[in-house]
């Protein structure tokens, strides 16, 4: 079935340890997003791509940056994780529907 | 950041009754959508209502947009145990999707 694939599912990181995250879509959407959430709190946006273009939102801090080597395929990288950086992280994909799907998520747990 | 607020934080039924939880949102829309979201998991994609539209249905789902009032609701009928689970609304503006605090909801058995 076409998705949305987020792996691992859990990863556990040093702090200060570069970190990556992968997302990938079998949807062929233009459009793809990386939320954080945070325990109990509502997914906030970190930036997103629409074909190659990316678009950082502007309280995303400088540690988190982000690749789109193809369509397919969109990385987090968290370059210096600090224990504030512990959530679960949520790529979605928008189809032209305006719908968005979501892959299942990555917790990230800081050490 | 974040666009919508939720009401009410927490909602806990019986399973058969019906639950309703609100959303107020700030600024213009393209569209408004709802997603459920079960304990640690992603989110999942529940109904979409357009600026242009007042009531939408979607099985036991049932959303109204006031554009006029810049709020939705969320309507589901004969709860399940199954519906158990948080659920977001987000309002959508080229091609961001900013979501509110959500609304737990607990069915009882």
């Amino acid at each position: 079935d076409a998705m949305v694939i987020q792996n691992p599912r859990y990863q556990v990181t040093q702090f200060g340890k570069p970190v990556t995250l992968s997302c990938s879509q079998t949807l062929n959407h233009n459009v793809m997003y990386w939320y954080q959430q945070k325990s109990s709190q509502a997914p906030k946006l970190l930036f997103h791509y629409y074909d190659k273009d990316f678009n950082n939102e502007a309280d995303t801090p400088d540690n988190f940056q982000s690749r789109r080597p193809n369509t397919s395929f969109c990385f987090l990288d968290i370059r210096s994780p600090g224990l504030g950086d512990a959530a679960m992280y949520l790529c979605a994909t928008q189809g032209t529907d305006y719908g968005y799907t979501f892959g299942s998520g990555t917790r990230l747990t800081v050490v | 950041s974040q666009q919508g607020e939720e009401d009410p934080q927490a909602l806990s039924i019986q399973e058969g009754e019906n639950a309703t939880m609100n959303c107020s949102y700030k600024t213009s829309i393209n569209n408004l959508q709802w997603y459920r979201q079960n304990s640690g998991r992603g989110l999942v994609h529940l109904i979409l209502i357009r600026s242009n539209e007042r009531e939408k249905h979607s099985g036991r789902l049932r959303v109204t947009l006031d554009t006029s009032k810049k709020s939705s609701s969320l309507l589901i009928t004969a709860s399940r145990a199954a519906d158990t689970a948080s659920y977001f609304c987000a309002t959508s503006n080229d091609y961001k999707l900013s979501f509110g605090a959500g609304t737990t909801v607990t069915v009882r058995a």
